[in-house]
């Protein structure tokens, strides 16, 4: 079964809402969240990387006051995308790992903005 | 920053035929990785190769591992229609500060007629 939940899976937005995305580590504690972006036809980039209790490290390119994550938890780690624009319409996924155990991904969630 | 380079960037086959992929990266890893994304979904991780392995296998797949080279290949033997999909190289970068923090390449996208 699914050891990483990512929810929703698929979300339409209006251009200048905002879209929460969570990420649930099942019957383990995730202390670090790795947030990956996929455009259409192309690879996956890093976004940034959430530790629980901290504040998330962003990759170089990334808006923090447009992509703001939450790792409050040690199960969940949330993506929110602040007033979203068409050019945010990608795929976003995430990933953590358990006990240095092999990475577990989401399931994704792919974002359209209308 | 993306740092491998997959190729080729599409690959079409016939059922039955092999597969080979292949992943080149810039920076010492600890390993390297192989993704499997089917079309909009999320990764299905298929094996990983540490920097002191030179060859792993798992049922039809065959990975090597050329680190004086930086690269990376994968194999796919007796394909089958099923395995049409994209498959990414995916690098943990030595030296980093999170484990688990990947680097991917930018895919091959394998279609296998029946």
């Amino acid at each position: 079964g699914a050891v990483v939940s990512q929810h929703p899976s698929w979300v339409i937005c209006k251009s200048g809402t905002s879209v929460k995305i969570e990420c649930r580590s099942l019957d383990f504690q995730a202390t670090t969240m790795f947030w990956y972006r996929q455009f259409p036809k192309q690879s996956l980039m890093l976004m940034a990387t959430s530790n629980e209790g901290s504040k998330a490290t962003y990759e170089q390119g990334v808006e923090k006051d447009k992509f703001l994550i939450n790792h409050a938890s040690l199960t969940l780690s949330t993506l929110t995308v602040t007033s979203a624009h068409p050019e945010d319409s990608s795929f976003y996924i995430c990933s953590t790992y358990r006990r240095a155990e092999k990475l577990f991904f989401g399931s994704g969630t792919q974002l359209s903005v209308l | 920053s993306q740092q491998g380079e997959e190729d080729p960037q599409a690959l079409s086959i016939q059922e039955g035929e092999n597969a080979t992929m292949n992943c080149s990266y810039k920076t010492s890893i600890n390993n390297l990785q192989w993704y499997r994304q089917n079309s909009g979904r999320g990764l299905v991780h298929l094996i990983l190769i540490r920097s002191n392995e030179r060859e792993k296998h798992s049922g039809r797949l065959r990975v090597t591992l050329d680190t004086s080279k930086k690269s990376s290949s994968l194999l796919i033997t007796a394909s089958r229609a099923a395995d049409t999909a994209s498959y990414f190289c995916a690098t943990d970068n030595a030296g980093g500060t999170s484990y688990g923090k990947l680097t991917f390449g930018q895919g091959t996208i394998l279609t296998v007629h029946p």
